[in-house]
């Protein structure tokens, strides 16, 4: 089975415009989470879509926003970059999204705002 | 806000030793906790998924313990081994916040 794949790898921006980052899961897989990573902070998480439907949210402001299409593949969009947006972008795949099941995660995007 | 710390936050130790690290959480309405490796330029690779107190998992030369009670777990790796070197990752969730809340990890380092 193919793992979690993340495009792009490596992308520059420069502040204030606008970023799409695209996550598809193991296939069968129906719930994924995005997360974000700062230096020095550990892997805060920003959302979780199931089945089309955000199920979660984390405490990042409204620029951040998200959609899973019915392959559940998943964005993830950052309107009105921010320099403090620069960080490591990590999407993780699930079955079902439930607690006890293991999430496999991408290899990320790393996303610079100049 | 939940918060989860790891420690050390990094250890460096020489082939065969055995080392362990520590994940502390709120203990109050627990629900699970996941424990994940990830190596330098890969992606983070889940290790153990934690759900009764008193649980103890085994993979292979590392192991892991819950105490929900105390609100910790220990990471064990016994005779460590340079392709061991990585970030540990713990990973909290509660009964009322129903995300995972991550420490921040520790490095370890082994040299042959």
């Amino acid at each position: 089975k193919a793992g979690v794949t993340q495009t792009p790898r490596y992308l520059i921006k420069t502040r204030g415009q606008q970023v799409t980052l695209s996550c598809s899961p193991i296939s069968g897989h129906r719930s994924v989470s995005w997360y974000q990573q700062t230096p020095g902070q550990g892997l805060q998480f920003l959302f979780e879509y199931f089945s089309e439907t955000q199920r979660n949210k984390g405490n990042f402001p409204g620029r951040f926003s998200g959609r899973q299409f019915s392959n559940s593949r998943s964005e993830m969009n950052v309107s009105t970059l921010e320099l403090g947006d620069s960080a490591l972008y990590l999407c993780a795949s699930s079955n079902l999204g439930q607690i006890q099941e293991t999430q496999y995660f991408g290899p990320g995007t790393r996303l610079l705002v100049l | 806000i939940l918060n989860v710390e790891q420690s050390p936050q990094s250890l460096h130790v020489q082939e065969g030793d055995s080392t362990n690290f520590t994940c502390s959480f709120p203990s109050s309405n627990f629900y699970a906790l996941h424990w994940y490796r990830w190596e330098t330029a890969k992606s983070p690779e889940a290790l153990f998924v934690m759900t009764l107190n008193g649980d103890e998992k085994k993979k292979g030369r590392i192991s892991a313990t819950l105490n929900t009670k105390e609100g910790y777990s220990y990471l064990y790796i016994k005779g460590s081994q340079p392709e061991d070197s990585a970030t540990y990752l713990c990973a909290f969730m509660n009964t009322g916040f129903q995300k995972l809340v991550f420490g921040t990890g520790t490095r370890l380092l082994v040299s042959p």
